[in-house]
């Protein structure tokens, strides 16, 4: 199986601030790379797509980059709504597999 | 507007049998493979396996090949999981999900998520 890698685990923030979270793959994934956002007692939602991709209704303060192994996830101008868990998703090779998340925490 | 209704939170004894649902709307419900997902408590995301509701075709995670069953009844757009005989370590929180792409196969990425249906296994 892929493994998955995020950095950090967890990170403190304040609102209004930018935050980047990493994830890395064991191997080349080529941009099979979702972003998923839990927040707490809630199911996940879906993000992004293809590294990039927004899923429809999120806004652009999300953003997503990278290939082949190194992926990033942006989220600009931080609002409480935003303070959550984070995955990333491998789907080039079965069985998918996740990162073990990032907690973005309120400073 | 998609949705996915997932089956109420349940509490077994070990040993006993249960079958959690997933009801689709909104959508070509026989069209797009429906994927489960483990989230035990604490813990993060595992991918159990899909099922296509358009001919009940499912694919395992080798981590959950043989533990678990998946189908689905597209006359009525629900999809099941379901044990046969549960443990304590089956306790946790389970998802069902759409994969975003009609058709295709194992390696496709999630749009909509249903709200989870909480298994407490214990004695």
């Amino acid at each position: 199986d892929i493994q998955m890698t995020q950095s950090p685990a967890s990170v403190s923030a304040s609102l209004g601030d930018r935050v980047t979270i990493s994830c890395r793959a064991s191997q080349d994934i080529i941009n099979h790379l979702a972003w998923f956002q839990q927040r707490p007692g809630k199911a996940p939602k879906s993000l992004i797509y293809a590294a990039s991709s927004l899923h429809g209704g999120v806004p652009s303060k999300f953003r997503g980059s990278g290939s082949g192994t190194d992926f990033t996830l942006t989220i600009s101008s931080l609002q409480p709504e935003d303070f959550a868990t984070y995955y990333c998703q491998q789907y080039y090779t079965s069985p998918p597999t996740f990162g073990q998340g990032t907690r973005l925490e309120i400073k | 507007e998609v949705q996915l209704e997932q089956s109420g939170a349940e509490v077994k004894q070990p040993g006993e049998s249960l079958k959690i649902s997933c009801k689709g709307s909104g959508y070509s419900f026989d069209s797009f493979w429906i994927v489960w997902l483990r989230q035990m408590p604490g813990k993060g995301l595992e991918w159990m396996g899909i099922v296509y509701p358009g001919d009940s075709d499912a694919r395992y995670s080798p981590s959950f090949q043989g533990q678990v069953t998946m189908s689905a009844d597209k006359s009525i757009s629900t999809a099941y999981l379901q044990w046969s005989s549960l443990k304590a370590s089956d306790t946790a929180m389970y998802y069902c999900a759409k994969h975003r792409r009609p058709g295709g196969g194992m390696s496709e990425t999630f749009d909509f998520w249903g709200q989870g249906t909480l298994v407490t296994v214990s004695s």
